[in-house]
């Protein structure tokens, strides 16, 4: 079971739309991650909050919006997104953010774009 | 070359084989070095820290070679369950932007 909770499982969005992925800890862990992942790649990191603020931004195009509400709380907001985003979208936090600790993963949401 | 990089199989082994991979890594002044599990469409679980002087967990070995700059994952006694794709991760003090995964290594383990 993991102890980072992300919303929701399943999303199927039109080009048009705005949503927004939610993820929460409760661990007490000071940095949380964006994660997006394609079929049969690895992981690649879009944005990094430690301590409430955004402390990297991967060059992600601006219709991904991350929002840090609280320590415990991330959003990634969605608007007009393209079909080439959807993808397995992970949230993940750890301690601090210093780079070397290990991240603990959301169960992700799986986003399609039609 | 890259930064991390894994054979991505697939390794297809029988229940009970013994199965080995490996991840070689460039940045000699890599810190913290992890193997994750990840089965198909779920998330990335972390299986194993890895430690300089080796470490294991049951049924897995992890190594760390420092000199030849690779870590590596051994698993005994293979199970159903063990069928995932293995990522390696390795990470450099600093950054968030310094933790790398590997591609992954696909395992199937066959009845």
């Amino acid at each position: 079971d993991t102890e980072v909770t992300q919303t929701p499982k399943h999303l199927v969005m039109g080009m048009t739309n705005k949503k927004s992925l939610k993820c929460e800890q409760h661990m007490g862990h000071r940095a949380m991650y964006w994660y997006k992942q394609k079929a049969k790649k690895p992981p690649e990191l879009m944005f990094v909050y430690s301590y409430e603020k955004l402390s990297i931004n991967e060059s992600v195009p601006s219709r991904f919006s991350p929002e840090c509400p609280n320590s415990s709380l991330l959003n990634l907001h969605l608007h007009a997104l393209q079909p080439e985003d959807s993808a397995l979208y992970l949230c993940a936090s750890s301690q601090t953010g210093t780079g070397i600790e290990k991240l603990f993963f959301g169960s992700g949401t799986q986003l399609s774009v039609l | 070359r890259k930064e991390v990089e894994q054979d991505p199989g697939p390794f297809n082994v029988p229940e009970g084989a013994t199965v080995a991979f490996n991840c070689t890594y460039s940045n000699s002044a890599s810190q913290s070095f992890f193997w994750y599990r990840q089965d198909c469409r779920k998330e990335p679980k972390l299986l194993m820290s890895v430690y300089s002087s080796g470490n294991e967990d049951g049924r897995f070995t992890a190594q760390l070679n420092r000199a030849s700059q690779y870590i590596s994952l051994l698993i005994r006694d293979s199970k159903l369950s063990d069928s995932a794709t293995y990522l390696c991760v390795v990470t450099t003090s600093g950054s968030a932007r310094q933790l790398t995964f590997g591609s992954g290594t696909q395992l199937t383990v066959l009845p």
